[in-house]
């Protein structure tokens, strides 16, 4: 069984950079087949892609947030991590982590969230 | 920038059957957008219901189905249950990466 597990500050001070990781077992990331996704929820609202990276080390992004965020993996660690630079409060949210398999389109295995307070 | 649309509530007697929809600012959502949809209770991570337009996930029970209709994909829930009453949201593929619907909060009452 797949899971995946966010990580990271629960609170980031305004122009700071968030960085969070995801840390996925039950699955190999190097194995291929997925992207690696990163996906917020506004408190109260609803959910926004963030982008997502293949194995390889491709990324892709919204464009809304591309200037600000980076997504990398690190296969050894079979981890993947979001960094999102200038936060203001508007990037207060739950981030999550997600698996999207490139054979279905679905967004199968999510992590739990993680609550990002931007403020100082 | 097209934004994708989605009842922001609805209700439903139990048993009924109820139909959320999923559109587009602009344009019509096909096959190619692969609408899929999720579920979200209170404090939990959302679930998929439906991907790829109608195929059902793992576990889910039948009475969840997806469609296109008209210009829109389709949630279908058929004899709605108590604990249907949630968040649902759909998310399309628009090219340029993935676009989640404003959700529906569906109420069962």
């Amino acid at each position: 069984q797949v899971q995946l597990q966010e990580s990271g500050p629960g609170l980031v001070k305004p122009s700071q950079t968030l960085s969070l990781t995801c840390t996925v077992s039950g699955g190999s990331i190097s194995s291929g087949g997925y992207y690696w996704s990163w996906i917020r929820q506004h408190p109260g609202k609803g959910l926004e892609w963030i982008g997502y990276i293949y194995y390889s080390g491709s990324t892709y992004y919204n464009p809304s947030l591309k200037s600000r965020v980076t997504i990398s993996v690190d296969t050894s660690k079979n981890q993947f991590s979001l960094k999102l630079s200038s936060v203001t409060a508007a990037d207060t949210a739950v981030y999550y982590c997600a698996r999207l398999p490139r054979y279905n389109w679905n967004f199968d295995y999510w992590g739990q969230g993680t609550l990002v307070t931007v403020s100082s | 920038q097209t934004v994708v649309t989605q009842e922001p509530s609805f209700s439903v007697s139990p048993g009924g059957t109820v139909t959320l929809t999923c559109g587009l600012s602009s344009g019509s959502v096909s096959t190619s957008y692969y609408p899929s949809w999720y579920q979200q209770t209170p404090g939990q991570a959302p679930r998929t219901l439906i991907y790829s337009t109608n195929t059902r996930s793992s576990g889910v029970p039948d009475r969840f189905s997806g469609s296109i209709l008209g210009n829109k994909a389709a949630l279908t829930i058929t004899g709605a249950q108590a604990d249907d009453e949630s968040d649902y949201y759909c998310v399309l593929y628009m090219g340029s990466g993935w676009v989640f619907g404003g959700g529906t909060k569906l109420t069962v009452l």
